[in-house]
């Protein structure tokens, strides 16, 4: 069974700063991986996704990588604004259509 | 394209009662999920689609069910409610497809999602 885990589940950080959020998963028998936004109270956005072919992907000041053998990926985000704050989900979809989430990292960015 | 839709937005239940929750896509996606998010916890699969007249069953299925007549509509029926169905519920689609299709095929798009809580 699929497990997805992710660190830090909350991270403060001064705006400007740049920062790495972490997404661990235990099958790498993975068919993509995304990243989501969310925002209180709302709906989630995709940020990225990548396939299980692909090493990384770059949207922006956003940037995600994979790495299957290790069960890792990472989100990075360049100079960090207010705006970014929100939790941030990875989900992991399996070959056999079955989607796992993460359960977030919740940003905030001070001004 | 509206994408996807979800009604109502909030309700409230009492132990026992029934209800569906509607979703509705305008993308012709092929794939359409109905995920559970807990507070401060991620996303549970409750059951999925890949197709019109094909449904399967995710993590959390118990409780539930759901049908998919259409291409465009997958409801969700909770038909004896329970305190532990208090959560908040989100509808997803994407094209589906194999591996060897572009990666915006496989996108995952969600709803607003729908605040249900039984009392």
């Amino acid at each position: 069974k699929q497990e997805v885990t992710q660190i830090p589940a909350a991270l403060s950080v001064p705006e400007g700063e740049n920062l790495v959020l972490n997404c661990s998963f235990t099958d790498s028998a993975i068919y993509n991986l995304q990243w989501f936004r969310q925002d209180p109270g709302k709906g989630l956005t995709s940020l990225l996704l990548i396939q299980s072919s692909q090493r990384e992907q770059t949207s922006g000041r956003l940037n995600a990588s994979l790495d299957k053998s290790s069960g890792r990926s990472t989100l990075y985000i360049a100079a960090s604004q207010p705006g970014d704050s929100a939790t941030y989900l990875c989900a992991v979809w399996s070959n056999n259509n079955d989607m796992r989430f993460g359960a977030g990292t919740r940003l905030t960015v001070k001004p | 394209n509206a994408g996807v839709t979800q009604t109502p937005k909030f309700r409230i239940l009492k132990i026992g009662q029934s209800m569906t929750l509607q979703c509705t896509q305008d993308m012709n996606h092929n794939y359409m999920y109905w995920y559970r998010q807990d507070p401060g916890m991620g996303l549970k699969l409750i059951y999925y689609s890949v197709g019109a007249g094909i449904t399967d069953k995710g993590e959390v299925p118990n409780g539930y069910n759901v049908s998919r007549s259409t291409t465009e509509d997958f409801p969700l029926r909770l038909e004896l409610a329970a305190p532990s169905q208090t959560s908040v519920y989100f509808c997803a689609s994407n094209l589906g497809g194999g591996a060897l299709l572009p990666s915006s095929y496989n996108e995952q798009f969600f709803g607003p999602g729908t605040r249900l809580t039984v009392l």
